[in-house]
């Protein structure tokens, strides 16, 4: 079975500044997706990036972008220049993509809970 | 212009009621899924559907039942509510091998 694993609860950062989420997970696929979702407190799930496995470059999108180490099975996050809307629960996720039955899950880690201070 | 989206948002019950909670998506996608997020923020699978059949259902009590009348809805029924069930449920949706979930506003559902 797929784990994931977030070990930071909390963390927080001043405007402006860079941040790193961890996350690890353990897996005996091959082939499989990544995923970091952002939950405000408004509660709606929202997709920040997304890496495929077979992908060797990390995915970027505007101030955030991943650091993807296969061998290690680490899926890290980070945010540059962070904002105050930025502020929100971060969960890491993963799956296994095609095929049927518990291929289509997504399995999520505990999340991290990062506060961006003015 | 909402791609998933739940009614209702919010709901408030009696133990021993029976509640549903619908989902639709406009996106077309073909498979759709829900998920409970307790209140430790833990957010896990309950079931999917692909093309309005089931194919995953985890460990889940008898007590939930989806249904997936077409492609583009989802609806969770619970009966005989308990204390246990409060939490928020998610709906989301994706393209048959594509990966990417998007999930619906949630539904907060508090048992008294």
């Amino acid at each position: 079975a797929q784990t994931v694993t977030q070990s930071q609860p909390e963390m927080s950062v001043q405007e402006a500044e860079t941040v790193t989420l961890s996350c690890t997970y353990d897996t005996s696929e091959n082939n499989y997706y990544l995923f970091w979702y952002k939950q405000p407190p408004s509660r709606q799930m929202i997709l920040v990036i997304r890496q495929e496995a077979y992908k060797q470059q990390n995915a970027t999108e505007n101030r955030f972008s991943v650091n993807f180490q296969k061998a290690a099975k680490s899926f890290s996050l980070k945010i540059s220049d962070s904002q105050l809307g930025d502020t929100a629960m971060y969960f890491c996720a993963f799956m296994t993509p095609g095929g049927g039955g518990s291929n289509y899950k997504l399995t999520f880690g505990k999340g991290t809970l990062l506060t961006v201070n003015p | 212009d909402t791609a998933v989206s739940q009614t209702p948002k919010y709901l408030v019950t009696q133990m021993g009621n029976d509640k549903s909670i619908k989902c639709e998506q406009n996106l077309g996608h073909d498979t759709m899924y829900w998920y409970k997020q307790d209140s430790k923020k833990f957010l896990k699978i309950m079931f999917s559907y692909n093309n309005k059949e089931l194919i995953i259902n985890e460990t889940v009590p008898n007590r939930f039942s989806p249904k997936s009348p077409d492609k583009a809805h989802l609806n969770l029924h619970i009966n005989s509510l308990e204390l246990g069930d409060s939490a928020v449920y998610f709906c989301a949706s994706s393209r048959t091998g594509e990966g990417t979930q998007y999930f619906g506003p949630g539904t907060r559902l508090t048992v008294l």
